[in-house]
């Protein structure tokens, strides 16, 4: 079967950094999504990565590791903002989005 | 510019009732989606369309039928509702089906079967 994991759970600083793993086991890869979702809103996307290696955007960086079915996202400098779940989703090879459950980042002062 | 709108908001529904939920894009996108996201697990894609006149079944299809007449609208019919399909649901959009195309979500639509 098809499988994302992510830690449910995570609780960091304000200004400090937090990095968000994901493994996944699925049938194909054609790509690796973040998105963010603040509590009672759609999920918005964060960043895309295909090859192996780190993408950064701002104080969001991205790193893949195809080899071994990882991936994490890098937050720096955290604000209070930043508090939401962040979702891992890989496309398959039905070009499929295959879904982690998210993780609920907490930022405490 | 809009992006993509869903409807209702939230809706309370009585068991065995039918319901449709709207979904518009105004992005002139080839492919959408319909997910239900409830508690503890990812997204989950109900039904799909690739394009216009076309749709495919995703992971969990079963008590739920789409139709996409047009480029804009993917209307998602539950033909007779049920607790289990209590949860948010969620209609995205991408410009098409390629590696790179990301989708775009829509602000969702929190649905309670009772």
């Amino acid at each position: 079967g098809q499988n994302i994991d992510q830690p449910t759970e995570m609780t960091a600083t304000e200004g400090a950094i937090v990095q968000i793993n994901c493994t996944y086991q699925t049938s194909g890869f054609n790509g690796l999504f973040w998105y963010q979702q603040h509590a009672g809103e759609a999920p918005t996307f964060l960043s895309y990565n295909v090859l192996d290696g780190l993408e950064e955007k701002g104080r969001f960086s991205s790193f893949l590791s195809r080899s071994k079915g990882y991936s994490y996202l890098l937050l720096k400098e955290l604000q209070m903002k930043d508090s939401a779940s962040y979702l891992c989703a890989v496309r398959d090879s039905n070009y499929q989005l295959i879904w982690g459950a998210g993780t609920k980042l907490i930022i405490k002062p | 510019i809009a992006g993509i709108t869903q409807a209702p908001t939230s809706q309370i529904l009585a068991a065995g009732r039918r319901m449709t939920l709207r979904c518009t894009q105004d992005m002139r996108h080839n492919a959408m989606y319909w997910y239900r996201q409830d508690l503890g697990l990812g997204l989950r894609l109900i039904h799909y369309s690739n394009t216009a006149g076309t749709t495919g079944k995703g992971e969990v299809p079963d008590g739920y039928s789409v139709s996409r007449a047009n480029t804009d609208d993917f209307p998602l019919t539950l033909a007779s509702a049920v607790p289990s399909q209590t949860s948010v649901y969620f209609c995205a959009s991408s410009p098409g089906t390629s590696d790179t195309d990301t989708q775009y979500f829509g602000p969702g639509t929190r649905l309670t079967v009772l």
